[in-house]
């Protein structure tokens, strides 16, 4: 089982530059999350979507959108990069039907605005 | 605001015990998760408290305290692969995550 996949695994963009952020998961589940990851801060949540069709702002939203047009794809746009936006971004889902809901993540996209 | 704390880095020897504490403010508690994050790979779930007491899986156990908004997660038997990163994250009345910065754990032989 893949579970979650995310691409690219790394890039390099200029400021100004758009970018989208791909992240596919095959376990069916409802829930899909985005967060950074930067060094020194737990990680924080940009945005979120608890079903298709539905999403939400977390923490951090401002420079960020999503979508979720369907219930394995949940992309990340950046519409115009600044280098503040420099960081390593994670993809999660969760099955929010279970007891414990806990949240499985991709392997996570390294990104480097310059 | 929302507050969680976790030692920055703490260091233990190969095949002994080691406790990493956790402590947090929120808003609302529907539970604290403690996942494992090993340097440059994605953090993985370890374990989940939502009543307070000693939750055992394995070589690694995790305790809550509620009233106190206090947990901590025990590892015993320390191995090398046990490096990483322990990150702590509690869930808020809203049914998000609060993570904390995580905590290195750093084995030496």
């Amino acid at each position: 089982t893949a579970g979650i996949t995310q691409a690219p695994t790394s890039q390099i963009l200029a400021a100004g530059r758009s970018m989208t952020l791909r992240c596919t998961q095959d376990m069916r589940h409802n829930a899909m999350y985005w967060y950074r990851q930067d060094l020194g801060l737990g990680l924080r949540l940009i945005h979120y979507s608890n079903t298709a069709g539905t999403t939400g702002k977390g923490e951090v939203p401002d420079g960020y959108s999503v979508s979720r047009a369907n219930t394995d794809d949940f992309p990340l746009t950046l519409a115009s990069a600044v280098p503040s936006q420099t960081s390593v971004y994670f993809c999660a889902s969760s099955d929010e039907t279970g007891d414990v809901n806990e949240q499985f993540f991709g392997p996570g996209t390294r990104l480097t605005v310059l | 605001g929302q507050n969680i704390d976790q030692p920055t880095e703490m260091t233990a020897t190969e095949g002994a015990i080691v406790q990493i504490n956790c402590t947090y403010q929120t808003s609302g508690f529907n539970g604290l998760f403690w996942y494992q994050q090993h340097a440059g790979e994605a953090p993985t779930f370890l374990s989940y408290n939502v009543l307070d007491g000693l939750e055992e899986k394995g070589r690694f156990s995790s305790f809550l305290s509620r009233s106190k908004g206090y947990s901590y997660l025990l590892l015993k038997e320390l191995q090398m692969k046990d490096s990483a990163s322990y990150l702590c994250a509690v869930m808020d009345s809203n049914y998000q995550l609060i993570w904390g910065a995580g905590t290195k754990l750093i084995i030496k032989p």
